[in-house]
Order: structure tokens, then sequence, then C-alpha cells
């Protein structure tokens, strides 16, 4: 089972819609959470941190269930400029090793 | 967040080569990676480069072929020798930013795009 597991997608949605990404982790000793986003032939960048009560930033609400070891991002009223590829990223306690999953694709359309 | 840069920005070698990367950050920073993203995956970590003392690798990469160093708490560099078309990919060098209750986190330079011929 890999460690990180996401839908890669893709998602293409028009644009103003809700879309939701889900993400499973499989070890249980993760301690951090992050979403990054990562542009065409560019770096990954930090979208938002992903806390045990959930979070929300703007149009972008993050959730973590640390049960079903499951993290989730919905992106609400999307924009063209939402399109990108999404990362679900876990870390384990006492480590600042990062375990990426593969990325879910988001393309939103006119 | 820290300024990363990396250079070269990309590069085209001939196999059996070998390619030096720069990592320079705007401050200091404990803790350095060397990731490396291959087309249409996600990023896999090489090594963390330690200060002052050996590069720690991950399983799969050795320092023979991927050799580390980071002389100061800004700068670090990693070489890719003898070149084969497998290790076309792009090279990515992240600080680790500890954010208190948030968790440590990184920061990633913007990349080296390898292409081996």
């Amino acid at each position: 089972r890999k460690e990180v597991e996401q839908d890669p997608g893709p998602f293409n949605v028009p644009e103003g819609a809700t879309v939701a990404f889900n993400c499973t982790y499989s070890n249980s000793a993760s301690q951090s959470f992050f979403w990054y986003r990562q542009d065409c032939r560019k770096e990954p960048k930090l979208l938002m941190s992903v806390y045990s009560s959930g979070n929300e930033d703007g149009r972008f609400t993050a959730q973590l269930n640390r049960a079903s070891q499951y993290i989730s991002l919905l992106i609400r009223d999307s924009k063209l400029s939402d399109s990108a590829t999404y990362l679900c990223v876990v870390n384990n306690a006492g480590s600042y090793q990062l375990t990426f999953g593969k990325g879910t694709k988001l393309s939103v359309i006119p | 967040s820290a300024v990363i840069s990396q250079k070269p920005s990309r590069d085209i070698c001939q196999r059996g080569t070998s390619l030096t990367i720069q990592c320079q950050v705007d401050s200091q920073v404990t803790m350095m990676f060397w990731y490396r993203q291959q087309p249409g995956q996600s990023l896999t970590l090489i090594a963390t480069a330690n200060q002052g003392s050996e590069a720690t690798y991950e399983s799969g990469f050795v320092i023979d072929k991927f050799p580390i160093s980071r002389p100061n708490l800004t700068f670090s560099t990693l070489t890719v020798s003898n070149m084969s078309p497998e290790d076309s990919s792009i090279y990515l060098c992240s600080v680790g930013v500890v954010k208190g209750g948030d968790g440590d986190t990184q920061y990633f330079g913007p990349g080296t795009r390898l292409t081996v011929l």
C-alpha cells in the first residue's frame, strides 16, 4: 500500500464550481499534514496546513480524520487560476521528512 | 518563508558526465533536503543535507551517485554523477521550517530541470 494515496484526476470543473480532493495515508504515526500546490513546470508551494479541527483559508477548507487516516481539501467558487496539481503531504512525528502523494490534477474551465 | 534559489535552472548533458546543482537560501536554516521529481511523478526524497557531516541518503540513493555538500547553513550542492538518460528529472532543494503548532513543513527552490542525452 502506498504511503500517501490520491486520486490522480484529472478533475475538470467549470468556473465557480466546488471541488473536493481526498487523500489517505498509511502511517498512523503521521503527525503533520499539508496540501501543496504545484503549477506546471514549477516547484511545489505550500497551500495550507491541515489541523485536526479542520481549517479554512478563504475558498479553501482542509479537514483531517485521524481515525480513518484521511485528509480532504475543498475548493469553493473555483477560479481559472486554481488549475494546478494538488499534492497531499504527510510528515511523521519527530521528523522533518515529508512524504508526498502523486497529486491530483485540477483543471478549471471557463 | 525563506527565499531559495537554484543554479542552473536547467541543463542538457551528455551521458557519462556529471552536473553539480547549487542551492542558496537567504537565511540560515538547519534542515536542507534534495528531492527528485521524475516526469509525471511526485517528489522523492534523495537525501538530507547535514551541515558539517555526511548527508543522510534514502533507500535507493547512494553517495557515489549523488554526492552532496553542505558547507554552511545557507548553501548546499547536489552532484548527479556519471549521468544516464534515466537521471533526466527535476531536482529540487528544500528547507525545513518549524511552524510552531502547525508542524514542520518545507519550502522549495525553483528546481533544476535536467535532461540527459
